[in-house]
């Protein structure tokens, strides 16, 4: 089966800290895709990062930056020197060829509501 | 481009009432989809659509229909709305292949 888990559910942290954001994915397929998108108070979704299965290689986008870990399943997003305007809701997301429909069906995970505080 | 718009941004139901939640986008995509977002959890797919014509069911189908006859839209239609109806509402829309999907603003629905 496919599935996405964030285990925080809320992480609350001061601002300028770092805090990273666990993301567990479960997958048969070998060839897949991991997504993170973040959810601000105003609610819409805003694309953050798109990685394949084959490219283990960290990110780094500004203060954000993604560790891709096949062997542990995991795809974890840190923010390094947090300001209030990180405070979102974050969410992990999977696709992968084993879904109906193929790629373009996202499984998300339940979210991990960050707060900073200033 | 706006690129994916939703209306309406709220609506109230009573219970047994219908309707139609609208979804456009202009940024030509084949792929478009409708979430579910309940209290404290992530997005559940409904119906996802491929091209004009072509539709298919999510996780969470029931209660729900759709219609893509053209590129552009993608309405969601609630029959006989439930309480369990409750949720916000996302259209989102995606080119052809494993890219990033790309999320309208969502509709706040609330069913007594």
């Amino acid at each position: 089966a496919q599935k996405v888990t964030q285990a925080q559910t809320e992480i609350s942290v001061v601002e300028k800290e770092d805090v990273t954001l666990d993301c567990v994915y479960e997958t048969r397929d070998t060839t897949y895709y991991l997504f993170w998108y973040k959810q601000p108070p105003s609610g819409e979704l805003v694309f953050l990062i798109r990685r394949n299965s084959f490219d283990e290689q960290n990110e780094i986008s500004g203060r954000y930056s993604w560790n891709f870990q096949k062997s542990t399943s995991s795809f974890n997003f840190t923010i390094t020197a947090s300001q209030v305007v990180d405070s979102a809701v974050y969410f992990c997301a999977l696709s992968g060829p084993g879904f109906s429909g193929g790629y373009n069906k996202l499984i998300f995970g339940a979210g991990t509501r960050l707060a900073v505080h200033p | 481009n706006a690129g994916v718009t939703q209306t309406p941004k709220f609506r109230i139901l009573k219970i047994g009432q219908s309707m139609t939640l609208q979804c456009t986008q202009d940024m030509n995509h084949n792929y478009m989809y409708w979430y579910r977002q309940d209290p404290g959890m992530g997005l559940k797919l409904i119906y996802y659509s491929v091209g004009a014509g072509i539709t298919d069911k999510g996780e969470v189908p029931n209660g729900y229909n759709v219609s893509r006859s053209t590129t552009e839209d993608f309405p969601l239609r609630l029959e006989l709305a439930a309480p369990s109806q409750t949720s916000v509402y996302f259209c989102a829309s995606s080119p052809r292949g494993p890219y990033e999907q790309y999320f309208g603003p969502g509709t706040r629905l609330t069913v007594t």
